[in-house]
């Protein structure tokens, strides 16, 4: 099955600085990767999503991108701000989106 | 749209009890997902639904788990004889008939004592 891989597992930035967090799948099949925000206590949320069609997407300050031949994937998160401090999930599916599987986790902290 | 509904919130057990914990999908969607999360982990892929039928449970523990979705109300994610190491929250998502996306509801935090 799918292995899903996530460094670092913590993260800590000043305010304004960006944040890069990777990610490594197994799966040649994996043709979907969405990423997750999850505040402490919350649901994970999608905030940006990739397929494998698509080298790189941006939406404002986040941005991902994929290298399929390399089979890995890297969020990042430009000026940050200290409530983008939470814990980021990424997640590799092939085709259907719920049926996911999910990297470890990293903890980002920005601070003021 | 109300989003993907969980409930209850917050489950406290005995050990032996069992649990039930429910999903309703969103609007218009008609499959659904259940993850468990252990503390400080991250999300592991349970069981797979769609109405009245099980399509995947590949991640469901062989023993005292089962999942439903039956054709009127919610999913049920059903834990006989809990023990202490089901404590954990466990999220449900629901997805449209063409699942390119996912939606996670709050999730349902279960303490076992």
């Amino acid at each position: 099955g799918e292995n899903v891989e996530q460094h670092p597992s913590t993260l800590s930035v000043q305010e304004g600085d960006s944040a890069v967090i990777k990610c490594t799948y197994s799966d040649s099949a994996s043709n979907y990767f969405p990423w997750y925000k999850q505040e402490l206590g919350k649901r994970p949320q999608l905030i940006i999503d990739i397929r494998s069609n698509v080298g790189e997407k941006k939406d404002q300050r986040i941005a991902v991108t994929l290298n399929k031949t390399a089979k890995h994937f890297s969020l990042h998160i430009t000026e940050t701000q200290p409530e983008d401090s939470a814990v980021y999930f990424c997640a590799a599916s092939n085709t259907n989106a719920g049926k996911s599987t999910f990297g470890d986790g990293t903890t980002l902290t920005v601070k003021p | 749209n109300a989003g993907v509904m969980q409930n209850p919130r917050h489950l406290v057990r005995r050990r032996g009890q069992e649990a039930r914990l429910r999903c309703s999908p969103m609007k218009g969607h008609s499959h659904v997902y259940w993850y468990r999360q252990l503390p400080e982990e991250g999300l592991k892929f349970m069981v797979y639904l769609q109405k009245e039928n099980i399509i995947d449970e590949s991640g469901m523990p062989k023993e005292r788990f089962s999942a439903e979705f039956p054709k009127e109300g919610p999913s049920i994610l059903r834990i006989q004889q809990v023990v202490r190491g089901d404590s954990a929250a466990y999220f449900c998502a629901s997805s449209p008939p063409v699942p390119t996306e996912a939606f996670f509801g709050q999730g349902t935090r279960l303490t076992v004592v």
